[in-house]
């Protein structure tokens, strides 16, 4: 059964840079045609999609998002990672990693509360 | 970007009801069209992928329809697990948006 688990600093301060890791267990990051994305969600509010990145490297970031955000992979250590720089109040949320593919996004991390405040 | 419209934003309902959520893409997203389900303080859990297909594991009391503009998502008998949050997201093009959300509430 595939397992993603998110981990990073659960308090970060206003205009510094966010920085969150998914480790995917029972199974390999570069199995199958799927790509790894990052999801948020502000405290009773809607889904919002990050971007996404593949284990070539190839990146697709939310336009709203794109100057602020840097996503990597590392296939040996079955990880991948997110950046976001400059963040603000705005930025604070569960944020989500999960494996994609045009059908739909089938596992989830259970998600990390990232908290912008000084 | 494409916008995805869900309705009703809330419903209230009984054990039993069937009950029937909507989705509206801005433009034609095909097939490409996917639920999720979300109990509080739980990450989304894939339902129905390609409008109507149906998740391994998910309960067969969970249809998807549509294709094109307009979806829907319908529950044939709500059971009391249900209560929680749905979603429907276009895997179309990028960004992949979500709709805003319909809660399911108990009556």
């Amino acid at each position: 059964q595939l397992q993603l688990q998110e981990s990073g600093p659960g308090l970060v301060k206003p205009s510094q840079t966010l920085s969150l890791t998914c480790t995917v267990s029972g199974g390999f990051i570069s199995s199958g045609n799927y790509y790894w994305n990052w999801i948020r969600q502000p405290a009773g509010k809607g889904l919002e999609w990050i971007g996404r990145i593949y284990t070539s490297g190839s990146t697709y970031y939310c336009p709203s998002l794109r100057s602020r955000v840097t996503m990597s992979v590392d296939t040996y250590k079955n990880q991948f990672s997110l950046k976001v720089s400059s963040v603000t109040a705005a930025d604070t949320a569960v944020y989500y990693c999960a494996r994609g593919s045009a059908e739909g996004y089938d596992y989830w991390g259970q998600g990390s509360r990232v908290t912008v405040s000084s | 970007d494409i916008q995805m419209t869900q309705s009703p934003s809330s419903l209230s309902a009984s054990a039993g009801d069937r009950v029937t959520i909507t989705c509206r893409a801005s433009q034609s997203i095909s097939s490409y069209l996917n639920w999720y389900q979300q109990r509080p303080g739980k990450a989304p859990k894939l339902l129905i992928y390609d409008a109507s297909s149906l998740q391994s594991g998910v309960p067969p009391r969970f249809s998807g329809s549509g294709s094109g503009t307009d979806f829907t998502l319908t529950i044939s008998s709500l059971q009391p697990e249900d209560f929680a949050t749905y979603y429907c997201q276009q895997s179309y093009s990028t960004p992949e948006t979500f709709g805003q959300g319909t809660k399911v509430e108990i009556k």
